[in-house]
């Protein structure tokens, strides 16, 4: 078991440009979630999956942000023209739905992402 | 909106020193709370958790408390150790199955543990 992957584990972007970020949940594991952290600040919830079908997707996923999860496994999040304030870690989490527990939601290292 | 608070954003202690590290809740239908440990550069790591039915839970060196009357989360700590240092954040669910997973995380407590 190698836990919540998460790549990159930083980038440094021009503003404009786009990012993607990609995380890989642990095996079997049918939920999986992204979330924002800036400094200072806990994680806010992004969006999250039930396999490959997106749930739910917060208000703070502009237009500019995509998520995706083709194949139910892995994970994308997409930032088209990144702007400064999108700078902050990007976390993925993952869990099964059949369990309701607090420890069986698994968190990544995070993305850290830079706009300049 | 509904949030979850701390009171205190920082706390130094001594090693071996007991910590409590405090939350406020505003959400009443909140059905699930999560103490979590940050380290820096790392993701969030579950401590222990609680259900609104109980008052109180047991791990090992920690104690979760929780007041529903007055909305208060705590986490303690006990004998700490400078391994302890972190941030710490207190997170919920609200009720309703679909909705499990998505947490909603309060700001957070520095602890720093003095040899």
């Amino acid at each position: 078991d190698t836990g919540v992957s998460q790549n990159p584990r930083h980038k440094i972007t021009k503003r404009g440009q786009n990012v993607t970020f990609r995380c890989d949940p642990i095996s079997e594991h049918n939920r999986l979630y992204w979330y924002r952290q800036t400094l200072g600040q806990g994680p806010e919830f992004l969006t999250y999956f039930q396999n490959e079908a997106q749930l739910e997707k917060s208000r703070l996923l502009s237009d500019r942000f995509s998520a995706e999860r083709p194949k139910g496994s892995f994970s994308t999040l997409e930032i088209q023209r990144t702007e400064q304030g999108d700078s902050a870690m990007y976390l993925c989490a993952s869990s099964l739905l059949a369990s309701f527990s607090g420890n069986t939601i698994y968190f990544g290292e995070g993305s850290w992402l830079t706009v300049v | 909106g509904e949030s979850v608070g701390l009171h205190l954003p920082t706390l130094s202690v001594q090693e071996g020193d007991n910590s409590i590290i405090n939350c406020a809740y505003s959400n009443s239908a909140s059905d699930y709370f999560i103490w979590y440990k940050q380290e820096s550069g790392k993701g969030p790591q579950f401590i222990i958790d609680i259900r609104s039915n109980m008052d109180k839970r047991q791990g090992q060196r920690v104690t979760v408390l929780l007041n529903k009357t007055v909305k208060h989360l705590s986490l303690q700590i006990a004998a700490t150790q400078p391994g302890d240092s972190a941030v710490y954040f207190c997170a919920e669910i609200p009720a309703g199955g679909t909705s499990y997973g998505k947490l909603t995380f309060g700001q957070g407590t520095i602890l720093t543990v003095h040899p």
